[in-house]
């Protein structure tokens, strides 16, 4: 079974620019999460989907957003970027009841 | 809210010993789930074990075990028989399931900063 997928792994942007990076979760899983990582905030919950409806919002401005399809693919949007959006955005999966998240290799996103 | 504490940024062992990395949490919560994950640096994070607040037997995964304290809020990671694999950044996580009509738990992670392990030859 092939694990969470994220595209692209690496990208670089202008600040002002805007971004939308892709995660394919394991198949069958419904759940999606969002999550930064970066040196100085460690990681931090951006957002969680389920069945298309955002279920749960971390404390991160509106510039950052999200969606999840019928087919449980997701995309997190960050528009307006600043430079401390430089990041490595992880992505994890859930099988919903069995209380286990599996990520992703991450996006590194830089920002200049 | 909950928060997780990792008090060790930095750990080195000797390759075939034995490591214990330590986690503290807190929360007013009775049910919840604990886990330890591992980032080499390849970046991937991979879940290590997973331990569920309600059961009291700690959770063991081949070298890999914890010794998960309730009421003193404490959930650490012993890695037996360490090898060179096994250098990387260790995460504590809390999650709190959350029902409602969404047929399960909601997948909010709360992590620690980290513990660096490196497992020297």
């Amino acid at each position: 079974k092939a694990g969470v997928t994220q595209t692209p792994r690496y990208l670089i942007k202008t600040r002002g620019q805007q971004v939308t990076l892709s995660c394919s979760p394991i198949s069958g899983h419904r759940s999606v999460s969002w999550y930064q990582q970066t040196p100085g905030q460690g990681l931090q919950f951006l957002f969680e989907y389920f069945s298309e409806t955002q279920r749960n919002k971390g404390n991160f401005p509106g510039r950052f957003s999200g969606r999840q399809f019928s087919n449980s693919r997701s995309e997190m949007n960050v528009s307006t970027l600043e430079l401390g959006d430089s990041a490595l955005y992880l992505c994890a999966s859930s099988f919903v009841g069995r209380g286990k998240a599996f990520f992703g290799q991450g996006t590194r996103l830089t920002v200049v | 809210a909950q928060t997780v504490t990792q008090s060790q940024p930095e750990m080195s062992v000797q390759e075939a010993e034995t490591v214990t990395l330590s986690c503290t949490y807190d929360t007013s919560e009775s049910n919840y789930y604990l886990f330890w994950y591992k980032q080499p640096p390849s970046r991937q994070m991979i879940l290590v074990i997973r331990q569920e607040a309600y059961k009291q037997q700690n959770a063991t995964e081949n070298r890999f075990s914890v010794n998960f304290q309730k009421a003193a809020k404490s959930f650490s990671l012993k890695i037996s028989d360490s090898q060179l694999g096994d250098t990387a950044m260790y995460f504590c996580a809390f999650m709190k399931p959350q029902g409602g009509n969404s047929g399960g738990s909601n997948y909010k992670l709360t992590f620690g900063k980290g513990t660096l392990l490196t497992v020297n030859p």
